[in-house]
């Protein structure tokens, strides 16, 4: 099943904080998050794996709740450029801890900043 | 370096015709993957592969057909078209890093696909 992101859509001034969630019914490896502009590709902002080890942007952050499996994602003093879709995508946990890029991504968060 | 390559960009097919969307990354990435994409419904992941000579079935792989025989080509192909089947179709890779899965997918440009 698709994890479920929260809220669908999001509009602030510049300067203002975001918070998006994401949030599986199903024993999370890693949450992965990404920005989508309209007509182009997803780009990868952050990566957070099970047992606390993140990677990724350095001015959006991230929160990985393993026993809930469910992940946040902070958007701080929104400039215009974070206008997009978010997606939270997300890898099982298996024996061999590797989903091989098999994601599953939520249905996308709509974030629109204004002057 | 130019990362993940889609060809085309945009198609527009015939109900019942078939073809092929183009997939090639030069960073000797071991996965790869294809989504496609549809208003409200964020990535469904239609196949992937871990490697040269192995492929898989994502969630939604009805009427898609895939064969990796290189590292770096990983072609998509439509059997026989459905209007359902218009959507925005992306490819991605990402390297393998062993037992530990800690790499981002690398995401091509898309083909935007419209069967009438």
């Amino acid at each position: 099943q698709q994890p479920v992101q929260s809220p669908q859509a999001v509009i602030l001034r510049e300067g203002e904080d975001a918070v998006i969630n994401c949030s599986s019914s199903k024993a999370l490896y890693s949450v992965h998050w990404y920005r989508q502009k309209h007509g182009e590709a997803p780009v990868f902002l952050m990566i957070l794996l099970k047992g606390g080890e993140q990677k990724g942007h350095e001015k959006i952050s991230a929160s990985f709740n393993e026993k809930k499996q469910q992940s946040s994602l902070y958007l701080t003093a929104s400039q215009l450029s974070y206008s997009g879709t978010y997606f939270c995508g997300t890898a099982v946990s298996n024996a061999g801890g590797t989903s091989y890029g098999k994601l599953t991504f939520g249905q996308g968060t709509i974030l629109t900043v204004h002057p | 370096n130019a990362g993940v390559t889609q060809t085309p960009k945009f198609q527009v097919l015939k109900t019942g015709q078939s073809m092929t969307l183009q997939c090639a990354q030069d960073m000797n990435h071991e996965y790869m993957s294809w989504y496609r994409q549809d208003p409200g419904m964020g990535l469904r992941l239609i196949h992937y592969s871990v490697g040269a000579g192995i492929t898989d079935q994502g969630e939604v792989p009805n009427g898609y057909n895939v064969s990796r025989s290189t590292t770096e080509d990983f072609p998509l192909r439509l059997l026989s078209a459905a209007p359902s089947q218009t959507s925005v179709y992306f490819c991605a890779s990402t390297p393998s890093r062993g037992r530990k899965d800690n790499s981002p997918l690398h995401f091509g440009n898309g083909t935007r696909l419209t069967v009438t």
